[in-house]
């Protein structure tokens, strides 16, 4: 069983590109969480979502971020035209919607040059 | 609001040494308590938890224990080893809630 899984690891985009991060849940899971994390800080809660709703993005900007979680694969966090200070970790954790226990993935690291 | 406070790091240990990483936090209400672990370049990983007040979560040698009168759930380990040289971050939850509260992380540093 397969943990959650992120891709890319690594990301580097110049000013005003568009960045996609995807996260494929763990095997059974259909709540997905995105966090991310800027230099020496905590985890910042950005979007919850299930399979084909968006339940929570009240930590997500309102502008050039958006998140999907469509019915068949992986959950996709999409930032248009980035700036240097989306420079930063974005974690992915998935969960089966009860219990304590979220999986995380491994993150991609967004560098913007 | 609800918050959640950890010690500035790094903490910088010898190997063998006992540890003690603060933390405190903010709430209104009876949140669930949790450490968790983040290694070099990896994802977090659930260390230890704790769901009601005086519980004690424990985990390859660590412990925290619930305290509601102090608001704390301080991280210890009797004697740490180089492999536990991580980020560590304690966070809250409430069971009517999904989201995680962090607190900042504290570095471990533990030097042979």
């Amino acid at each position: 069983n397969a943990g959650v899984m992120q891709n890319p690891r690594h990301l580097v985009r110049r000013r005003g590109q568009e960045a996609r991060l995807r996260c494929s849940p763990m095997k059974g899971h259909s709540h997905v969480y995105w966090y991310r994390q800027l230099p020496e800080e905590g985890l910042k809660f950005m979007v919850y979502l299930q399979k084909e709703n968006i339940i929570d993005e009240s930590g997500m900007p309102k502008e050039r971020f958006s998140a999907e979680f469509p019915k068949e694969g992986p959950s996709i966090l999409r930032i248009q035209q980035v700036v240097r200070g989306d420079s930063a970790a974005y974690f992915c954790a998935s969960w089966t919607g009860s219990g304590y226990g979220y999986t995380f993935g491994s993150g991609t690291r967004l560098t913007v040059v | 609001g609800n918050s959640v406070t950890q010690m500035e790091g790094p903490v910088t240990l010898s190997e063998e040494a006992f540890l003690t990483i603060n933390c405190t936090y903010t709430a209104t209400g009876y949140p669930s308590l949790f450490w968790y672990v983040q290694y070099p370049g990896e994802g977090l990983q659930l260390l230890l938890k704790a769901t009601k007040a005086d519980d004690k979560g424990s985990n390859k040698g660590f412990e925290a224990t619930y305290r509601k009168e102090t608001t704390s759930f301080h991280l210890e380990k009797g004697s740490v080893q180089v492999s536990d040289s991580a980020v560590y971050f304690c966070a809250l939850r409430f069971d009517s809630n999904y989201q995680l509260i962090w607190g900042a992380g504290t570095k471990l540093i533990i030097k042979p």
